[in-house]
Parts: C-alpha cells; sequence; structure tokens
C-alpha cells in the first residue's frame, strides 16, 4: 500500500485564523515532505523531516510551522496567512529522507484558499 | 537557464495515439529520473522511475533516459481519454553530502480525444 492521506481535502480561511493541515502515511517511511504547489507550476519543496527531526526548511516564512508528532503524522500549522498562499499543499513521503533517488509518495493534496 | 526544461503543452492528440513527452536537463550529477503523472485538482502520482542510462517499459508506459544528451523521455502508447493529466518529470543527485531534492520540470499538460 503507497498511499499518503490528507485531511482537509478543502480549507477556506481569513487572514487572522489559524489552522492545521494533517498528513499520514502507515507505509513505515522515515521521510515525510510538505510541498505547496500553485496553478501550472511544480511542486515546490518547504520541509523535511527524516526520522521526526526537521532536516530542511526551504527559507518558509514562520507563518508555516510544521510537526511531527510521530514517524506516520505530519502537520503543518496555520497562522496569519496572505492570500497569495493560497495553494494545493502537498505531503509526500519517503523511506529515509536522504534524497538522492528515494521515491516519493505524494498524497492528493489540501486545496487552500485564504481569503 | 532551469536545471529542468519541459515543454508546457499543452498536447493534443487523439485517442490511439502514440504520445512523446520529453525533458530536458543540465546538471550532470542527476542519476534518478522519475515521471509523475497529476490529474487536475490531485496529487501527482509515480508512473515511472528510472536509474541512470537506459529503458524501462511499464505495460503502456516507456521511460528512456539518454544522460550523454541530458535528455529524458515519456512514451505512451494505444493512449487513452484517461491518460489526459499533467505529466511531471523528476531527477534527482545520487546520495552524496546533504539532502538530494527532487527537481521537476514544470509539467507537460496532455488532452486524448476521443
Amino acid at each position: 500500500d503507497t498511499e499518503v492521506t490528507q485531511t482537509p481535502k478543502h480549507l477556506v480561511m481569513g487572514m487572522t485564523n489559524k489552522k492545521s493541515l494533517k498528513c499520514e502515511q502507515h507505509m513505515g517511511h522515515r521521510a515525510m515532505y510538505w510541498y505547496k504547489q500553485k496553478a501550472k507550476k511544480p511542486p515546490e519543496l518547504m520541509f523535511v523531516y527524516s526520522y521526526e527531526k526537521l532536516s530542511i526548511n526551504e527559507s518558509v516564512p514562520s507563518r508555516f510551522s510544521p510537526e511531527c508528532p510521530n514517524s506516520s503524522l505530519l502537520n503543518l500549522h496555520l497562522h496569519a496567512l496572505q492570500p497569495e498562499d493560497s495553494a494545493l499543499y502537498l505531503c509526500a513521503s519517503s523511506s529515509s529522507g536522504s534524497g538522492g533517488g528515494e521515491t516519493q509518495y505524494f498524497g492528493p493534496g489540501t486545496r487552500l484558499l485564504v481569503l | 537557464q532551469k536545471e529542468v526544461e519541459q515543454d508546457p503543452g499543452p498536447l493534443s492528440v487523439p485517442e490511439g495515439a502514440i504520445v512523446s513527452l520529453n525533458c530536458t536537463y543540465s546538471n550532470s550529477a542527476f542519476q534518478y529520473f522519475m515521471w509523475y503523472r497529476q490529474y487536475s485538482r490531485k496529487g501527482p502520482e509515480l508512473l515511472m522511475y528510472t536509474y541512470s542510462s537506459g529503458n524501462k517499459e511499464d505495460g503502456r508506459f516507456t521511460a528512456q533516459v539518454d544522460k550523454s544528451s541530458k535528455y529524458i523521455s515519456l512514451f505512451i502508447r494505444d493512449s487513452q481519454p484517461s491518460d489526459s493529466a499533467t505529466y511531471l518529470c523528476a531527477m534527482s543527485a545520487g546520495r552524496g553530502t546533504g539532502f538530494q531534492k527532487l527537481v521537476f520540470g514544470t509539467g507537460t499538460r496532455l488532452l486524448v480525444s476521443p
């Protein structure tokens, strides 16, 4: 089973709201990723967790706060977002997070609209 | 110059046609090459994974890598309307020092008409 699940599927929030995106995988993968994808663009890497530790932060603004409670779960906490943050947020996982050719499996994404 | 170049399309073909999707890249350190299919408003789905140069076939799909030309291709035989999607190439360098992230092409939108 190569399934990564994400909730919610859709989210509308105001600029003063706080919300969280959730991601779960049960493939025994030890690396999990957050990507942001704008329309007609490829996914852009935001964060990488490897063995539950944050290993990569691609200079993402602090209004995005990732959390990895355990090896199967990944959260993205959102606070004081801007309308330009509206996008499809994708979670992915891979076996160890060393990169270098590891296959990444993506979830269906959360479509976020910031008003 | 982008590290990975991919024609955004759209590429429109009739059902049953052979489709050729391509990417070129500039980083000679890339060794791992992937093709993802992404339907509208969904996450990318891994289609093909290739290491180094050569061909790989899976059903109607064939992936080719030519490292000497820094060129990769995905061929779809007997294309179906259900193949209509955006196809993203992605590649990464080998396990060296530090994290080697996936570098994506911009994606080619394919439309297969009945």
